[in-house]
């Protein structure tokens, strides 16, 4: 009940084009629901988070979509770039508590 | 601020050594987490720290690994002794907590690799 499932593992789009990236999840107690990502040799840096009262958040490019009925998160970049090539990770964590639940990650390649 | 510091970032020693892995974390933050990344396991969770005080160490995965904070700008990972399976990269973070418990800040890891 604690895993994130993440899809697909890697993605491969072309410059301008939309990369989407889905998670699910089976614990209906988790309310924050980040998206982290990392460049190679770094740390994951958050990127957007959604809580489950909205069924969507957009912050520039980065929009996450949340369906809570279907218990289905899903991360959209719009008119993505060479730059975006990343690895990204879904994540999901309750209130009451500080352990995030990472998803196993989706390598993005954007070509030019 | 210069973000999350983690010492070293690489480390390679041979199976039996005791490894010790390093943080500094972002002042005013009261949270530092451990975490562990390999390619079969992903992102784990090892242990957190409220004001310096461990609060989960559920995902320690033995005895062999422990952890300490002995003031708010510095804590340690030690694994003794060390097994070739431990090789991994590790991430300290570091956070203030509420409001946002995900906005955690990552260091650059150390990339422990155990012969």
């Amino acid at each position: 009940q604690q895993q994130v499932k993440q899809s697909p593992q890697s993605l491969i789009v072309q410059k301008g084009g939309i990369s989407i990236i889905n998670c699910a999840y089976e614990n209906t107690a988790f309310d924050y629901f980040p998206w982290y990502q990392q460049f190679p040799g770094k740390g994951p840096a958050l990127l957007i988070a959604i809580r489950p009262d909205v069924s969507e958040k957009k912050e520039g490019r980065f929009t996450i979509s949340f369906n809570k009925s279907a218990k289905q998160f899903s991360l959209h970049i719009m008119d993505s770039q060479p730059g975006d090539s990343a690895t990204y990770f879904c994540a999901a964590t309750k209130d009451s508590s500080y352990k995030l639940i990472f998803g196993s990650g989706t390598r993005l390649l954007v070509r030019p | 601020d210069a973000g999350v510091i983690q010492s070293p970032r690489h480390e390679v020693t041979e199976m039996g050594q005791e490894v010790t892995l390093r943080c500094k974390p972002i002042s005013g933050h009261d949270y530092l987490f451990w975490y562990r990344q390999t390619m079969m396991r992903g992102l784990e969770l090892l242990i957190y720290f409220n004001n310096n005080v461990p609060i989960d160490d559920s995902g320690m995965p033995e005895d062999r690994f422990s952890a300490k904070m002995p003031n708010a700008s510095f804590s340690t990972l030690k694994i003794q002794p060390s097994e070739p399976r431990d090789s991994a990269v590790y991430f300290c973070a570091s956070s203030y907590g509420q409001p946002n418990p995900y906005e955690q800040y990552f260091g650059p890891g150390t990339r422990l690799t155990v012969t």
